[in-house]
Formats: structure tokens, sequence, C-alpha cells
């Protein structure tokens, strides 16, 4: 079974600095994963996500991850932080063993950038 | 105009009583999603639907319902309300295209129990 794990549930940044949120996936199966991002009062909306090919994937805002197999991680990075990107971030991995298309999320992890 | 609205926004109720949140899209996918987000919990799923005739429970569907009126349309419904259903409830959509497909998601209704 597929299952997400994200390390640290609040990872606190200054502007400016490098953000890196880790997430770890455990798969039997070659995975294809996700990142959604939830600002505060709304719904989630991807981020970036990869699927097959190339390893690094650029999403939107700035923000990228690397597929890294060995590793089995997929940890989200921007160079930059702005205070725009606080908010909670979501791994998922898609669900191969329940029905096609679920995804199975990580607990979330909350970002918080200091001016 | 919002492409998976959801309604309500926000509904206080007290324990028992049954209470209805409803889904709908525009987006003309086939698959739909009832999620609950708890803090520290991230999102559970409650219930899926792949088409009209096709409704399966997801991880934690005990205490839930749904209905699948339309193509468009997906209700929650919680028949007997308890305090730990308090909860963010997110609807979603999904273009079936495998494993790799995307999920849209409405911008959530907060229910209190009480």
């Amino acid at each position: 079974a597929q299952s997400v794990t994200q390390l640290g549930s609040h990872v606190s940044v200054s502007e400016g600095a490098l953000v890196l949120l880790r997430c770890n996936y455990s798969s039997s199966v070659p995975p294809y994963l996700f990142w959604y991002v939830q600002y505060p009062n709304q719904g989630l909306q991807l981020l970036l996500k990869y699927t097959t090919g190339a390893t690094l994937v650029k999403g939107i805002n700035g923000f990228e991850a690397e597929f890294k197999k060995s590793e089995t991680s997929f940890h989200l990075t921007k160079p930059s932080a702005h205070m725009s990107d606080a908010a909670e971030y979501f791994c998922a991995v898609s669900d191969y063993g329940g029905s096609q298309g679920n995804l199975i999320f990580g607990k979330g992890t909350k970002l918080s950038v200091k001016p | 105009d919002a492409d998976v609205t959801q309604t309500p926004r926000n509904r206080i109720t007290k324990t028992g009583k049954r209470i209805m949140l409803e889904c709908s899209q525009t987006k003309g996918h086939d698959r739909m999603y009832w999620y609950r987000q708890d803090p520290g919990l991230g999102l559970r799923l409650i219930y899926y639907s792949f088409d009209v005739k096709d409704i399966n429970k997801g991880e934690i569907s005990d205490g839930y319902s749904v209905s699948r009126q339309a193509q468009a349309k997906f209700s929650l419904s919680l028949e007997s309300a308890i305090p730990n259903q308090t909860a963010l409830y997110f609807c979603a959509t999904s273009d079936p295209v495998g494993p790799k497909e995307t999920q849209y998601f409405g911008p959530g209704t907060r229910l209190l129990v009480l």
C-alpha cells in the first residue's frame, strides 16, 4: 500500500530564505506524486506533480520538487520565500491499491514566512 | 465563477441533527470525492463516485452517506451529527485519466457540531 510522510508539521523561514518541505513516500509500484497548497480559508490547489520523465518538476509560484527514487523522496523547494507563500502544503501519492485516481495525503506542513 | 462550489461554507449544528453538505461542479468531470480535514491529520477520504451509478466508501465512511444526483452534483449527509464530526469538509473532482490525474478542490465547508 502507498503512504506519504511529511517531516515537520510546521516550518518557519525568513522572507528571502530557502524553502524546503520534506516528503517521503512508500510505494510498491512507480509512484505518481503531487504537491498541493492550501492558502488560508481556501481549498487545495495543485502546485506540481511527477508522473514520468524528468525527475525535477517545476510548478507554480517558483516551486519545484525533485523525485529521488533511491531516497523515496519528493521534497519541495523554493529558492527565496515570499510572504505570500505562507500556507499549508500537502504531499500526496496516487493510490494504486485502492481505486484509481484516489490520492493518499500526508498530514501537511504549515509554512510560516517571517518578514 | 468557481469550477467547484460547496454550500454552505460554514455550518453550526447540534448533536443528533441531520445535515447535508452540497457540492456542484462545472468542470464536466465524472469523478467526485468527499474529504474531511482535521488539524494534524491531513485529508481523509469519506466517499467517492466515479460516475452517477458508482459510489464507493472511503477510509472513514461511518456516520456519513452520499448521493450523486447528477454528474455535476454530489452531496454528503450526516444522518445524526456528533461532535467528532466537527471538521473542514472538501469536495473534489477529477477526470478519469488514471493514477496521474489531478484533483480539483472546492473551497470547503467548515462544520461545527455542538
